[in-house]
């Protein structure tokens, strides 16, 4: 079965410092998406950023970025200057070739003024 | 508008009674999800449907059904509702042609006393 492991729960950082949020899965297919959602304190699911598992390069949407290490499986996000409106719950995400998502536990992240 | 309605959003019950939670979309998607979310464990799927007649059970269908009125309605009820069901609930679409982006609903919070 799928999983998908977040082993920071919670992290706090200065704004506009750099963050980098771990996450691991493990999976036995070769094709998939990984995904970054998060939920502010307004609880939306927001996509942040999305990776597909055939493309060697990493995923950049403004001031996110991933690295992707497939050998390793391995999708960190990296989130650069940070900003207090970045303070939210940020989930890592795996879908499979059946659709369907698998969200790790989350990662609480403050962003301190 | 939003593309992704979900209706109440908020709802407090008690134990036993029987609850319907409503989803709604306006993006035309063909795929339809229903998760719930606990502290400390993620989003979780407890039913998800491919189109108006396809229905199918996620991680967590036990205690829930659902009914796809129509392609833009998704319907999840608990028929007999406990206090462990309390939590907050997402709908979710995704189309046949994009199945990797899922669009989340505002959730809703439901409390089971």
């Amino acid at each position: 079965a799928q999983t998908v492991t977040q082993s920071q729960p919670e992290m706090s950082v200065q704004e506009a410092e750099t963050v980098t949020l771990s996450c691991t899965y493990d999976t036995s297919e070769n094709n998939y998406y990984l995904f970054w959602y998060k939920q502010p304190p307004s609880r939306q699911m927001i996509l942040v950023i999305r990776q597909e598992a055939y493309k060697q390069q990493n995923a950049t949407e403004n001031r996110f970025s991933v690295n992707f290490q497939k050998a390793a499986k391995s999708f960190s996000l990296k989130i650069s200057d940070s900003q207090l409106g970045d303070t939210a719950m940020y989930f890592c995400a795996f879908m499979n070739r059946d659709d369907k998502i698998i969200f790790g536990k989350g990662t609480r992240l403050h962003i301190l003024p | 508008d939003a593309d992704v309605t979900q209706t109440p959003r908020n709802r407090i019950t008690k134990t036993g009674k029987r609850i319907m939670l409503e989803c709604s979309q306006t993006k035309g998607h063909d795929r339809m999800y229903w998760y719930r979310q606990d502290p400390g464990l993620g989003l979780r799927l407890i039913y998800y449907s491919f189109d108006v007649k396809d229905i199918n059970k996620g991680e967590i269908s036990d205690g829930y059904s659902v009914s796809r009125q129509a392609q833009a309605k998704f319907s999840l009820s608990l028929e007999s509702a406990i206090p462990n069901q309390t939590a907050l609930y997402f709908c979710a679409t995704s189309d046949w042609d994009s199945t990797d982006t899922q669009y989340f609903g505002p959730g809703t919070r439901l409390t089971v006393l």
